[in-house]
């Protein structure tokens, strides 16, 4: 059993469009990461999130982009107007309290953006 | 120089066969390692942390060498299970564990 999901597991969306992916912890954690791999390319790191804010972002993580904990459990990702490139595989990734330097990771979302 | 370099390969190799993998890192102050493994269009999974001391899980062993900013991994007798794409992974010197992966290098073993 995932100690994360992910949902959608595949998203469709019209470029322009918004989207708002979804990482769901089995268990409380304070540590969430969103990395994105686009097909054929490497997994990229997206941005970090502890305590209810975000500690570190990449370049990649522009003024599209938002990420959130609503409810104190989901944890979203949120792109607002989705571009062609935009198209990829969106991981969620938690640590273990254990171990804080290993980092678990969710099934996914494939986001395509049309 | 790229951040964690790794040869795509692929490598083809028969079952039962020993292979190694080979990465390198460009920022010294780097302090965690680890492979993970990845499977066609699925998440990466941790295959193992790798320490100075080198380590050995079953058929899988992970060297370090700080000297050479070089980690390997070596697979003892492949099985058909073991083809996938192994990702060499460092985590980013400093406070929010931000992972930087390598492009990884693909791996078919075969009958």
């Amino acid at each position: 059993e995932p100690e994360v999901t992910q949902t959608p597991s595949h998203q469709v969306t019209q470029m322009g469009q918004e989207v708002i992916l979804r990482c769901v912890p089995i268990s409380n954690h304070l540590y969430f990461y969103w990395y994105r791999q686009i097909l054929g390319q490497k997994v990229e790191f997206l941005v970090s999130f502890y305590n209810n804010e975000i500690s570190e972002k990449s370049e990649i993580f522009d003024d599209q982009f938002s990420v959130e904990r609503p409810d104190g459990s989901n944890f979203t990702l949120k792109i607002r107007s989705t571009k062609l490139e935009d198209s990829a595989m969106y991981f969620c990734a938690r640590v273990d309290p254990q171990v804080t330097d290993t980092q678990y990771f969710g099934p996914g979302t494939r986001l395509t953006v049309l | 120089r790229k951040e964690v370099e790794q040869d795509p390969g692929p490598f083809n190799v028969p079952e039962g066969a020993t292979v190694a993998f080979n990465c390198t890192y460009s920022n010294s102050a780097s302090q965690s390692f680890f492979w993970y493994r990845q499977d066609c269009r699925k998440e990466p999974k941790l295959l193992m942390s790798v320490y100075s001391s080198g380590n050995e899980d079953g058929r899988f062993t992970a060297q370090l060498n700080r000297a050479s900013q070089y980690i390997s991994l070596l697979i003892r007798d492949s099985k058909l299970s073991d083809s996938a794409t192994y990702l060499c992974v460092v985590k980013s010197p400093g406070g929010y564990n931000k992972l930087i992966f390598g492009a990884g290098t693909r791996l078919a073993v075969h009958p």
